[in-house]
């Protein structure tokens, strides 16, 4: 079993729907992260969270320690939100476990 | 542009070669992380740096090496190259040691024929 879980592995959206992604990790985490990279490979970092919520633009970043369960949302999602978005957590060390990646296709 | 420079973006080599990949990180920050993104193994850490000395180590091969030099840019050292080490090659960036931000490269392309 994979440290950090992503659901679902592929998403279809029509333009202005409501996206959740779902990040499950089982072990303790110092941080999660939530990047997104675009068809042409670069990473961008999104968020870096510890506990509760993060809002920029459209997105939304939750997490529930207790739970071990973090979500990306992303309202009124557009074409140009199409990408990989990919959760990895942080545990004692530096070192970053990522998941497969949640791949997000928003049609016009 | 997140400020972390890679280069070179693509990288065409035989197998049993070596090959060096840069990373200038963004201005200020101390630490340098370097990960492989291959299409079966997804996104993998290797190895991080911070302000030039080794901090922490992941799933990086024995034929693999990486070095942080005094103006904080970092080289990752490829040598004896298999085809399965084809894959994206990112280096990211961050202010601190711990728990800070990182920033990515746009990544090198390496390809192993």
């Amino acid at each position: 079993k994979n440290e950090v879980e992503q659901s679902p592995q592929n998403l279809t959206a029509q333009e202005g729907e409501f996206i959740t992604i779902n990040c499950s990790y089982s072990v303790g985490i110092s941080a999660l992260h939530w990047l997104q990279q675009h068809p042409g490979g670069g990473i961008v970092s999104l968020f870096m969270l510890s506990s509760g919520k993060k809002k920029h633009g459209r997105l939304i970043a939750t997490i529930n320690i207790q739970e071990k369960h973090s979500s990306l949302h992303i309202t009124a999602s557009h074409p140009r939100d199409s990408a990989v978005y990919i959760c990895a957590v942080r545990g004692g060390s530096e070192k970053l476990v990522f998941g497969k990646g949640t791949k997000l296709t928003v049609n016009p | 542009d997140s400020g972390v420079t890679q280069t070179p973006k693509h990288l065409i080599t035989a197998t049993g070669q070596r090959v060096t990949l840069r990373c200038s990180p963004r201005s200020g920050d101390l630490s340098v992380y370097w990960y492989q993104q291959s299409l079966d193994q997804g996104l993998q850490f290797l190895i991080q740096y911070y302000n030039g000395e080794e901090r922490a180590k992941g799933n990086i091969l024995e034929r693999f090496s990486a070095q942080q030099f005094p103006d904080l840019h970092s080289e990752l050292n490829l040598s004896s190259l298999e085809l399965g080490d084809s894959a994206l090659y990112f280096c990211a960036s961050s202010l601190g040691q711990k728990n800070t931000e990182a920033f990515f490269g746009q990544g090198t392309r390496l390809t192993v024929v």
